[in-house]
């Protein structure tokens, strides 16, 4: 099992670029979710999806959408790139709410 | 904010001995978690500890849970230079759908 895989691992944005964030996982997992964690910092929610086919709102969506295209699959999409979206971006997954999570690698952004 | 806070935000020690990092939340919880984040790479479950539990073992770790102070704490006994990391706690409030970060403690484990 490969658990949660993300891609890219790293890129680089020019502001007002777009780009999608890949994550997959193969753990059969209901819940998904999108963080990012800014230098020294925790890390905080930007969505999540409960469930295939449902999405929220976590701390900090503004500048992002999201899309849980299958129960595997839950994708993070900049339209319009900002440097202050220079972060590294990190997919987990659970069984179910707010139990454990498994989280991918981290996607490294650098939005110039 | 419900976001969980640890003490010390860094914390360094000599190979062997042990390490005690505090984490404290505002509202009630469900459960508590641990995480591990080595440096440059995701974080890692170590341990979850639900409201009604007031002490968990998992091989060196120990995890208090003390719902009054609402504070936990996690004990690295006999650390070693690979437990050098940031490690985080995260709570589960009731009401809420996802579980709150803290901002974490480094460690370091001097060989």
């Amino acid at each position: 099992n490969a658990g949660v895989t993300q891609t890219p691992k790293f890129q680089v944005l020019k502001t007002g670029q777009s780009m999608t964030l890949q994550c997959a996982q193969d753990m059969n997992h209901n819940s998904m979710y999108w963080y990012r964690q800014d230098p020294g910092m925790g890390l905080r929610l930007i969505y999540y999806s409960a469930s295939e086919g449902t999405t929220d709102k976590g701390e900090v969506p503004n500048g992002y959408n999201v899309s849980r295209l299958n129960k595997r699959e839950f994708s993070l999409r900049l339209e319009s790139a900002a440097p202050s979206q220079t972060s590294v971006y990190f997919c987990a997954s659970s069984e179910a709410d707010r139990e454990t999570q498994y989280f991918g690698p981290g996607t490294r952004l650098l939005v110039l | 904010s419900q976001q969980g806070e640890e003490d010390p935000q860094a914390l360094s020690i000599q190979e062997g001995e042990n390490a005690t990092m505090n984490c404290s939340y505002k509202t009630s919880i469900n459960n508590l978690q641990w995480y591990r984040q080595n440096s440059g790479r995701g974080l890692v479950h170590l341990i979850l500890i639900r409201s009604n539990e007031r002490e968990k073992h998992s091989g060196r770790l120990r995890v208090t849970l003390d719902t009054s102070k609402k504070s936990s704490s996690l004990l690295i006994t006999a650390s070693r230079a690979a437990d050098t990391a940031s490690y985080f706690c995260a709570t589960d409030h009731t009401g809420r759908r996802a579980l709150t970060f803290g901002s974490g403690t480094r460690l370091q484990v001097q060989p």
